[in-house]
């Protein structure tokens, strides 16, 4: 089983719809990542959490240390959403660089 | 915007070559990662530092080297490339030790073997 786990593995959605990322760990963390890859490979930050909710824009990344789980919520989605969603955690005392990362979310929206 | 480098972006060479690939970044964050990437696969760890003279191996390490002379400076070596080393790799970097902060990636270097 793996550390982290995402699910969806794919997600289509229509324009404007609102979506939902999962994200559930089985470690013990400093903190949780969401990442987002667009075709062409570049990788980049959207989140970085260690409890409660952040919002940037029409993405919310919220998190319960408790539950060991994450969710990240795209509102009104837009096909410039579309792009793979990596959650990564830090890890306790881990090796390894500290970080497992997750298989990814493929999201499309279509327009 | 990330202020992380990497350089060749896309790279097509022979087997039995020696390659270098190049990551730089101005941040002065003391971890920096690389990652080798397949299409719609998942990160593997390749090697990773914590600071000046500090590398680590990581899960998918074998027949590369790094080093870490300077802060900014994380190099991957390949000295005998092999077409089972074609992929995306990317280097990435973050400001405190544990992996607490923030995480940037460098835009990739896509490496093809013939």
């Amino acid at each position: 089983k793996n550390e982290v786990e995402q699910s969806p593995q794919n997600l289509t959605a229509q324009e404007g719809e609102f979506i939902t990322i999962n994200c559930s760990y089985s470690v013990g963390i400093s903190a949780l990542h969401w990442l987002q890859q667009h075709p062409g490979g570049g990788i980049v930050s959207l989140f970085m959490l260690s409890s409660g909710k952040k919002k940037h824009g029409r993405l919310i990344a919220t998190i319960n240390i408790q539950e060991k789980h994450s969710s990240l919520h795209i509102t009104a989605s837009h096909p410039r959403d579309s792009a793979v969603y990596i959650c990564a955690v830090s890890n306790y005392g881990g090796s390894q660089g500290n970080l497992i990362f997750g298989k990814g979310t493929k999201l499309s929206v279509k327009p | 915007e990330a202020d992380i480098y990497q350089t060749p972006r896309y790279l097509v060479i022979g087997t039995g070559k020696k390659i270098t690939l190049e990551c730089s970044q101005t941040m002065g964050h003391d971890k920096m990662y690389w990652y080798q990437q397949d299409p719609g696969m998942e990160l593997h760890l390749i090697h990773y530092s914590y600071g000046v003279n500090s590398t680590e191996k990581g899960d998918l390490s074998s027949e590369s080297t790094v080093s870490r002379i300077r802060t900014e400076h994380f190099p991957l070596t390949l000295e005998s490339a092999r077409p089972s080393h074609t992929s995306q790799y990317l280097c990435a970097s973050s400001r405190l030790a544990g992996g607490t902060g923030e995480l940037f990636f460098g835009e990739g270097s896509r490496l093809t073997v013939l």
